[in-house]
């Protein structure tokens, strides 16, 4: 299996712009999440699905942000319009739903917003 | 609280030497606590984990010490080399209704070890 696998991996983008960042999970894995780091906050969790459903968006900073998981094998976050304190590192991780252990993370979307 | 407090922010060690990284909890609902490995431009990678019921953890260099009592976990890294080089992120899993996890992280240790 190729891991978890992001796309892009670095975005420029500004200000008042929409991004959609892409997570393709590790196949079998049935739970996915969405984090976000930054030197301050560390890495934070912004959603998760289990079985393409959302369990948490607790997480989620503001209406500006959405996320969506259409199939197993496939989910995005959205920032609509971006701000700059949106500039972080995205990460996207899968695990096997239940086991609360094992999770593999992407490599992550360097997101930059000018 | 669902928070894990790291300790140090930034560690630098010599070669052949002993790092130490510490955390610690207040959760009691934790029930598992990995660490993660991080170097620059991936993502974190597990490295190793341990269980409340387990006081010690040992994979090649790599040691996980666990006092429940104290609500704190450690990271050691014995012979410390260059490659070991990178961001140290404890972390503690927790039920969060029915059968789903949260995973949180502590902010990370960043480990130079020279060469």
């Amino acid at each position: 299996d190729a891991g978890v696998i992001q796309s892009p991996r670095h975005e420029v983008t500004e200000m008042g712009q929409e991004v959609t960042l892409r997570c393709k999970p590790i196949s079998g894995h049935n739970s996915l999440f969405w984090y976000r780091q930054t030197m301050m906050r560390g890495l934070e969790l912004l959603i998760y699905f289990n079985n393409n459903v959302p369990i948490d968006d607790s997480g989620m900073p503001e209406d500006r942000f959405s996320a969506k998981m259409p199939n197993a094998s496939f989910s995005t976050l959205k920032i609509q319009p971006s701000e700059p304190r949106d500039s972080a590192v995205y990460f996207c991780a899968s695990s096997l739903f239940g086991t609360g252990d094992g999770y593999t993370f992407g490599s992550g979307t360097r997101l930059t917003v000018v | 609280q669902q928070q894990v407090k790291q300790s140090p922010q930034s560690l630098i060690v010599q070669k052949g030497g002993i790092s130490i990284i510490n955390c610690a909890y207040e959760n009691t609902a934790f029930d598992y606590f990995p660490w993660y490995q991080q170097f620059p431009g991936k993502g974190p990678a597990l490295l190793i984990a341990i269980r409340p019921d387990v006081s010690e953890k040992k994979e090649g260099r790599f040691t996980i010490s666990f006092n429940k009592s104290a609500k704190q976990f450690s990271l050691h890294i014995m012979d410390s080399q260059p490659g070991d080089s990178a961001t140290y992120f404890c972390a503690a899993v927790y039920p969060s209704g029915g059968s789903n996890y949260k995973l949180t992280f502590g902010k990370g240790t960043l480990l130079t070890v020279n060469p």
